[in-house]
């Protein structure tokens, strides 16, 4: 079955400065790829997503890129404020199947 | 619109009681997907309805696990005879037919003591 890999484990940047989280999945089915952030103590929300006819995707400060072919995914966020500060989640998935997580992120922003 | 919600929000129970935990997905939303987290930990998948199609029950952890959702809407997943490693949040998320974006709803904390 498919497995996501994502690191880093933890990550602290100052505000201002980007932040790059990067997932690896196994399945080369999977052809969905959503980005969830969680603050503590609430639910997962979607921020961003791709799928697998795209390369790239941005949305305002963030953005997600994906390699097929290394079977690799990743989330940028540019110019990190404190309230970007939270757990980030990659996953995969084929079509609208089950989600598989990675193990999370957390980022922390420095003011 | 309304999101997903979830009751209750919290449950605290003694091992060896069973357990109901209730989902409301988003209205029109066919698919319905239960995951767990536990504390500090990524999330699990559990379960997945889709429509009238046989659930997927491939996550679920053992046999004192079980869904079942009525309608094609309201969502109810049972843990029978709970044991303290059951302890975790349970997360319900829905989706359109079709488009795979799923919603989580809030979740129910679930501590067995």
């Amino acid at each position: 079955g498919e497995n996501v890999e994502q690191h880093p484990s933890t990550l602290s940047v100052q505000e201002g400065d980007s932040a790059v989280i990067k997932c690896t999945y196994s399945d080369s089915a999977s052809n969905y790829f959503p980005w969830y952030k969680q603050e503590l103590g609430k639910r997962p929300q979607l921020i961003i997503d791709i799928r697998s006819n795209v390369g790239e995707k941005k949305d305002q400060r963030i953005a997600v890129t994906l390699n097929k072919t290394a079977k690799h995914f990743s989330l940028h966020i540019t110019e990190t404020q404190p309230e970007d500060s939270a757990v980030y989640f990659c996953a995969a998935s084929k079509n609208t199947d089950k989600l598989i997580f990675g193990t999370g992120t957390r980022l922390q922003v420095f003011p | 619109g309304a999101g997903v919600s979830q009751s209750p929000s919290n449950k605290v129970t003694e091992k060896g009681k069973d357990v109901e935990l209730r989902c409301d997905p988003i209205s029109g939303h066919t698919a319905l997907y239960w995951y767990r987290q536990s504390l500090g930990q990524g999330l699990e998948f559990l379960i997945y309805f889709q429509g009238n199609s046989a659930p997927d029950k491939s996550g679920l952890p053992s046999d004192r696990f079980s869904a079942e959702r009525t309608g094609g809407s309201v969502s109810t997943l049972t843990i029978q005879r709970t044991q303290q490693e059951d302890s975790a949040v349970y997360l319900c998320a829905s989706s359109l037919a079709g488009g795979p974006e799923q919603y989580f709803g809030p979740g129910t904390r679930l501590t067995v003591t």
